[in-house]
C-alpha cells in the first residue's frame, strides 16, 4: 500500500523559498500511470491544488502560483519535491502531497492517497 | 477557470439524517468530479470519483450523482463518524469546492 510522507522546514522566512520533499513508500514513484502533486491548506480554510509532476518530468501549475512554483522528481530516491520562492504570510499553510492516477477511458481518479501534510509558517 | 460553488457552507444535522451537498460547475465539467471528507487534523479522504463511483472500502451511505454542471454528495443515515467537512473537486483545472461543514445538530 503506498503511502506519502511530506517533510521539510516547518518555518520559512518571508521572501526566502520554502522547500518540501514528498517520499513514497510502499511502491516505485515510477510505476503505474500517476501523477505527483502538491495541494495546500491555510488554516481553516478550504484546499488549494499548486502543482503536479509525472515521473518523466512534465509538469503543470496553478496558473495563480506558476511564476513562483517549481515541482521536481527524484525516482532514484523515491522521492517529489516543491520550491516556492518569495514568499509571503500568505503561503503560510499545511502542505499536502498526493498521488493521482491518470484519466483512463473518461473517468478521472483524483488524488488518493495523500500525506498526513505538513504545517509551514511564513514568518520572520 | 472553472469556478466550482458549493453549497450550503455548513449545516447541522442529526445522526440518522439524510444529507445533501452542492457543487455547481460555472461550465460543464462533464464527470470529471470527486468528492473529498476532511475530519480536523487530517488529510482529505477520497470518497467518490468520477461524480458517482464510490471508493473502495467507503460505505454505501456515500453516493454521488450529477453530470455537467450539477453535481450532488447524498449521505442517506448520517453517522457520527461522518461528521466532518466535505470538498469537491473538479478535474478539468484541479479546483476544489469551498466545503461544507457538517455538523452535529
Amino acid at each position: 500500500q503506498v503511502q506519502l510522507q511530506e517533510s521539510g522546514p516547518g518555518l520559512v522566512k518571508p521572501s526566502q523559498t520554502l522547500s518540501l520533499t514528498c517520499t513514497v513508500s510502499g511502491g516505485s514513484i515510477s510505476s503505474g500511470s500517476y501523477y505527483w502533486s502538491w495541494i495546500r491548506q491555510p488554516a481553516g480554510k478550504g484546499l488549494e491544488w499548486i502543482g503536479r509532476i509525472y515521473t518523466s518530468g512534465s509538469t503543470n501549475y496553478n496558473p495563480s502560483l506558476k511564476s513562483r512554483v517549481t515541482i521536481s522528481v527524484d525516482t532514484s530516491k523515491n522521492q517529489f519535491s516543491l520550491k516556492l520562492s518569495s514568499v509571503t504570510a500568505a503561503d503560510t499553510a499545511v502542505y499536502y502531497c498526493a498521488r493521482e492516477e491518470y484519466c483512463t477511458n473518461g473517468v478521472c481518479y483524483g488524488f488518493d492517497p495523500w500525506g498526513q501534510g505538513t504545517l509551514v509558517t511564513v514568518s520572520s | 477557470d472553472i469556478q466550482m460553488t458549493q453549497s450550503p457552507s455548513s449545516l447541522s444535522a442529526s445522526v440518522g439524517d439524510r444529507v445533501t451537498i452542492t457543487c455547481r460547475a460555472s461550465q460543464g465539467i462533464r464527470n470529471d468530479l470527486g468528492w473529498y471528507q476532511q475530519k480536523p487534523g487530517k488529510a482529505p479522504k477520497r470518497l467518490i470519483y468520477a461524480a458517482s463511483s464510490l471508493q473502495s472500502g467507503v460505505p454505501s451511505r456515500f453516493s454521488g450523482s450529477g453530470s455537467g454542471t450539477e453535481f450532488t454528495l447524498t449521505i442517506s443515515s448520517l453517522q457520527p463518524e461522518d461528521f466532518a467537512t466535505y470538498y469537491c473537486l473538479q478535474h478539468n483545472s484541479w479546483t476544489f469546492g469551498q466545503g461544507t461543514k457538517v455538523e452535529i445538530k
